[in-house]
Formats: C-alpha cells, structure tokens, sequence
C-alpha cells in the first residue's frame, strides 16, 4: 500500500513565523503535490512537483515556496505565517505514469496561525 | 475556464436510501475523473472513470462517467452511518494536478 505521511498532524504558529510542512511518501513516486482545504472552497492546489528538485505553481501559490531535494520529499514552507494561511493542508503523491495517475493523500495537517 | 461542479452541496438521508450524487465539468483536456470519499481526514480513492458508459462498481458504491454530456454520478444504495462523508469529484487534465470540486457532504441518519 501507498503510505504517504506528513509531519505533523496539528500545528499551531504565530504570524510571522517561518512554518515547515513536510510531507513523505515511501512509494517512489514521481509526482507530489501541496493542496490546502478550506470550507466552502474545496481542495486548492497550492505547488506541485514532478521531479527531485521541479516545481510548479498551482492555483494559489502566493505566501508559499516549496522544496524538493529528495524524491520522497516535499516541503511546504510558508517563510511568514499569516492568520489567513490557517487552513488545512494535504500533501498527495501520484506514480506520475500519464494520465491514469491515481493522487494518494496524506493524513493531513491542521495549521493553526495566531 | 475548467471548472468541476458538485451537487447537491449536502444530502441527509436515512439509513437505507440510495443516493445519487452528481459532478459535472467544463475541461479542456479531460484524462479522467476521479472520486475521493474523505472523513475525518484525508481524501481516500474510490474510482477512476477514463471511458463513458463503463460502470465502475464497489461493494454498495458505482459510478458512471458521460464524456459526451460531460458528468459522472456516484451511487451508493442501502446507505449505512459509515457512508456519512464528503464525497469529492475531481479532473485529472494533465496527468498531473487535479481539479476538484467543492464535494458533497452526505450524511447518514440511523
């Protein structure tokens, strides 16, 4: 089975923090992705990776980098916290074999900005 | 602009009905569709649909995907409490970012 896991399960920071979510999965997949889950709006795509060391942006990358020096590796940094980034935030990985990919998510974690 | 609508928003029910939830799409470049239940925590995978007309079937749970009319609809009869969860459709465009929708909340009453 997929295992794909993340840091933390619940984070609570102060605006102007420096935040560091990381996210592995043991699987060797190529793909791994950011989302943040918030009511009303959904699954958002925050970056996306398709390889050690690429990036993409998503839908809402502003107020996040992202790192990915190892394949099993995907950090979401967020340099300056901020009280509209409380969210919850799902790391995903896929196989990355075309367009049967399948996402497998991570247990998530819930940021709390203060 | 791509676009995936989920309906209805939330759905109550009693243990035992058979519900239908929909999602339609507006895409460019459709690959597949793709359904996620998620409880408490994170999405968990249900079905792929890449070909119309081709039910997908799980237990209590099926689904069906129209490329032509452009939506999929997941079914699950004889509902029980542990089916209560957001159900989330979502578009696979490019092999790699998934668009979802805002999902459909189901509740099940005993």
């Amino acid at each position: 089975d997929v295992k794909v896991t993340q840091s933390s399960r619940y984070l609570v920071k102060r605006t102007g923090e420096k935040v560091f979510l990381e996210c592995v999965q043991d699987m060797d997949h190529e793909n791994m992705f950011w989302y943040r889950q918030d009511p009303g709006l959904g699954l958002r795509l925050i970056y996306f990776s398709y390889d050690v060391k690429m990036k993409e942006k998503g839908d809402i990358p502003e107020g996040y980098s992202v790192s990915r020096e190892k394949k099993e590796r995907f950090s979401l940094i967020l340099e300056s916290a901020s009280t509209n980034q409380t969210s919850m935030y799902l790391c995903a990985s896929s196989l990355g074999q075309g367009h049967t990919d399948t996402q497998y998510f991570g247990p998530g974690t819930r940021l709390t900005v203060l | 602009e791509d676009k995936v609508v989920q309906s209805p928003l939330s759905l109550v029910v009693h243990e035992g009905d058979t519900v239908t939830l929909n999602c339609s799409y507006e895409v460019t470049n459709f690959r597949s569709l793709l359904w996620y239940k998620q409880e408490k925590k994170a999405p968990t995978f249900l079905f792929m649909l890449t070909s119309s007309g081709i039910e997908k079937k799980s237990g209590r749970l099926s689904s069906i995907l129209d490329k032509k009319e452009l939506f999929s609809i997941l079914n699950i009869t004889a509902t029980q409490t542990g089916d209560s969860a957001v159900y989330l459709c979502a578009l696979n465009q490019a092999g790699t970012a998934l668009i979802f929708g805002k999902g459909t909340t189901l509740s099940v009453s005993s």
